[in-house]
């Protein structure tokens, strides 16, 4: 149980496409999902958090109008690289939150490489 | 920033038990322990989480000290799959976005 899964797994674009990458709950339904972003030797930095029928809360140095997250239903949400460019290059990872309440545990997808030339 | 501190890396003789330490001394008393693993370009992956009892699951235990100050996670029968990044992270839980360290990279030796 408690499976997350990410579309595209990998992505190679040109510098100024927008990418859309695709976090899904498979057995479970997730009020709240999260998104990472990993650059390389680093650790994961949470970039935003994304509510299921409300606006993603982003965290500070993280472009709302760049990064565009849609959380339409309790088993995915979206995020949307707009106009990339290479430094957006990196592993996005989301994850979704279940478990009992006030203690829930945030379930990681595979992750997502992106690579923009 | 991490609340938490762990040492940056570890090695482990497979089929021995690991013992991974953290510290969190600054841990607030509605906070859980999670602990985490990344296995090399894949997405983290959970292991156990407490909040003031030692906890047992079928991969690992998690020992938590009274005060709660510091934990240790325990693989009991370490094997070359767990060669891996472990992430120690205080965390409410729920709708809490989780802050990850440098985490300890552990190596298990054949």
């Amino acid at each position: 149980g408690a499976v997350v899964s990410q579309h595209p797994s990998w992505v190679i674009c040109k510098s100024g496409t927008s990418v859309k990458i695709e976090c899904r709950s498979l057995d479970f339904q997730a009020t709240t999902m999260f998104w990472y972003r990993q650059f390389p030797k680093q650790s994961l930095m949470l970039m935003a958090t994304s509510n299921e029928g409300s606006k993603a809360t982003y965290e500070q140095g993280v472009e709302k109008d760049k990064f565009l997250i849609n959380h339409a239903s309790l088993t995915l949400s979206t995020l949307t690289v707009t106009s990339a460019h290479p430094e957006d290059s990196s592993f996005y990872i989301c994850s979704a939150a279940t478990g009992v309440v006030w203690q829930e545990t945030q379930y990681f997808g595979p992750g997502t490489r992106l690579l923009v030339l | 920033d991490a609340k938490t501190t762990q040492p940056p890396s570890m090695d482990c003789a497979e089929g021995r038990a690991a013992n991974l330490p953290c510290n969190h001394s600054t841990i607030s008393g509605n906070e859980y322990v999670y602990w985490y693993r990344q296995i090399h370009s894949q997405g983290p992956q959970y292991i156990i989480h407490g909040l003031k009892n030692n906890e047992t699951n079928e991969m690992a235990s998690l020992i938590i000290t009274e005060d709660r100050k510091s934990s240790t996670l325990i693989l009991p029968h370490a094997t070359l799959r767990d060669t891996a990044v472990y992430y120690c992270i205080v965390s409410l839980g729920g709708a809490d976005g989780l802050t990850f360290g440098k985490g300890t990279h552990l190596i298990i030796q054949p």
